[in-house]
């Protein structure tokens, strides 16, 4: 089974500064997705990144980025220019790769780590 | 568009009583699947739709179960509570197709008394 580990429980950051949320992960599997999703207290889980394992190319988007390292087993976030709008649980989640949709079976579901609540001071 | 649609918000029950939760994916989304938050165990996965079907579950008893209609929207029921129920359940569906995340829903809190 796969299992993934946020070892940081909360963290904090000064509005504009940049700041690192760390992701491991356990799994047997070569290829597989993996995503780091922010829920602010609106409750809803808002997408914040994804990376493909099978891509060696770190993902980024806008301020976030990841760095993905594939033989560690590790999966980083990066948020550069912290907002107070980055306020946050965040969660590093895993995937195993999607099977066909006409397949008997399928392996879309997330494990998702414990969380990292994330605060962003003015 | 609108987005993936839980409902109630807030649920409030006692012990031994039974419970529905509804979500209403996005629109032209197959797949729903159903995860359970809490502040001890986290999220934890559920149970996954798609074309009425369930094609996975999670490690959870029997009396939690689902359905899925054929307009895609899902429902889940939690029957004879206990207060360990007490969670935040979200929804969320998706395209299912190979670059299509998961879109989540606001989420229904359950509180069992």
């Amino acid at each position: 089974a796969q299992t993934v580990t946020q070892s940081q429980p909360e963290m904090s950051v000064q509005e504009a500064e940049t700041v690192t949320l760390s992701c491991t992960y356990d799994t047997s599997e070569n290829n597989y997705y993996l995503f780091w999703y922010k829920q602010p207290p609106s409750r809803q889980m808002i997408l914040v990144i994804r990376q493909e394992a099978y891509k060696q190319q770190n993902a980024t988007e806008n301020r976030f980025s990841v760095n993905f390292q594939k033989a560690a087993k590790s999966f980083s976030l990066k948020i550069s220019d912290s907002q107070l709008g980055d306020t946050a649980m965040y969660f590093c989640a895993f995937m195993k790769p999607l099977r066909g949709a006409n397949s008997g079976g399928s392996n879309y579901k997330l494990t998702f780590g414990k969380g990292t609540l994330l605060t962003v001071n003015p | 568009k609108a987005g993936v649609t839980q409902t109630p918000r807030y649920l409030i029950k006692t012990r031994g009583q039974q419970v529905t939760l509804s979500c209403s994916p996005i629109s032209g989304h197959r797949s729903v699947s159903w995860y359970q938050q809490t502040p001890g165990q986290g999220l934890q996965f559920l149970f996954e739709y798609f074309s009425e079907t369930q094609r996975n579950k999670g490690n959870f008893p029997g009396r939690f179960s689902g359905r899925q209609f054929s307009n895609s929207r899902s429902e889940m029921n939690v029957s004879t509570l206990e207060l360990g129920d007490s969670a935040l359940y979200l929804c969320a569906s998706s395209f299912m197709s190979y670059n299509s995340p998961l879109h989540f829903g606001n989420g229904t809190r359950l509180t069992v008394t």
